[in-house]
């Protein structure tokens, strides 16, 4: 099955240690996504990708880094420097211009 | 960018029709509209998608003015499991940045 895959679902950090997520697919899609939502909030974008070796910014992308130097991969390290990492982080991709999101099934970082 | 405005919460009963309505004032000649579902603990999964008029799939049908500034997600005879929060989401035009609003909550009791 085609499909978007994060891993680990659930992840543990102490605090000042980087951590990077996992996002995988096999959609063969250009464009990826990462967005961050907390308890009863929206969803908050970090980080997006239109192709390979190219990303942007989102609105929440300090203390965040990726890359993109394959199609199917866009891991998301969360650095040190991000003052409130714990939340749930949620991977995306999609098509074309316009086509809808395909989401992963999300990661759970919790940072004590 | 367009930004989208929808209520927070919504509450209703089994077997009631809903209808969740998304504001987007600046919305781009190019700009889809999707909706988006999600339960907790989970990624949102795609509802419907239309540019304009009225697009009907086998869940809901999405119904857009000439103006395109809203759209109207019409949930038929909801059930239990409809409770969810539902995103409203109007693309940039190409590969860009993908803003979601804060969603409407809805809570649907027997």
């Amino acid at each position: 099955d085609g499909g978007i895959t994060q891993s680990p679902k659930y992840l543990f950090r102490k605090e000042g240690q980087n951590v990077t997520l996992s996002c995988e697919q096999n959609l063969n899609h250009d464009a990826m996504y990462w967005y961050r939502q907390d308890p009863g909030q929206g969803l908050r974008l970090i980080y997006y990708s239109q192709i390979v070796n190219d990303f942007q910014k989102g609105d929440i992308a300090e203390g965040y880094s990726v890359s993109r130097e394959k199609k199917e991969s866009f891991p998301l390290t969360v650095t040190s420097a991000q003052k409130n990492p714990t939340a749930f982080y949620l991977c995306a991709s999609r098509a074309t211009a316009n086509s809808p999101l395909h989401f992963g099934n999300g990661t759970r970082l919790t940072v004590t | 960018l367009a930004k989208t405005t929808q209520p927070i919460s919504m509450d209703s009963y089994e077997g009631q029709e809903v209808n969740i309505t998304c504001s987007h004032n600046n919305i781009a000649t190019n700009d889809y509209i999707t909706w988006y579902q999600q339960f907790p603990s989970q990624g949102p999964r795609f509802i419907i998608q239309g540019y304009k008029t009225k697009v009907t799939n086998e869940v809901a049908s999405l119904f857009i003015p000439a103006d395109r500034k809203s759209s109207t997600l019409s949930l038929p005879r909801v059930s239990l499991s409809d409770t969810a929060v539902y995103y409203c989401l109007v693309g940039d035009t190409g590969f860009q940045k993908l803003v979601f609003g804060t969603g409407t909550r809805l809570l649907v009791s027997p």
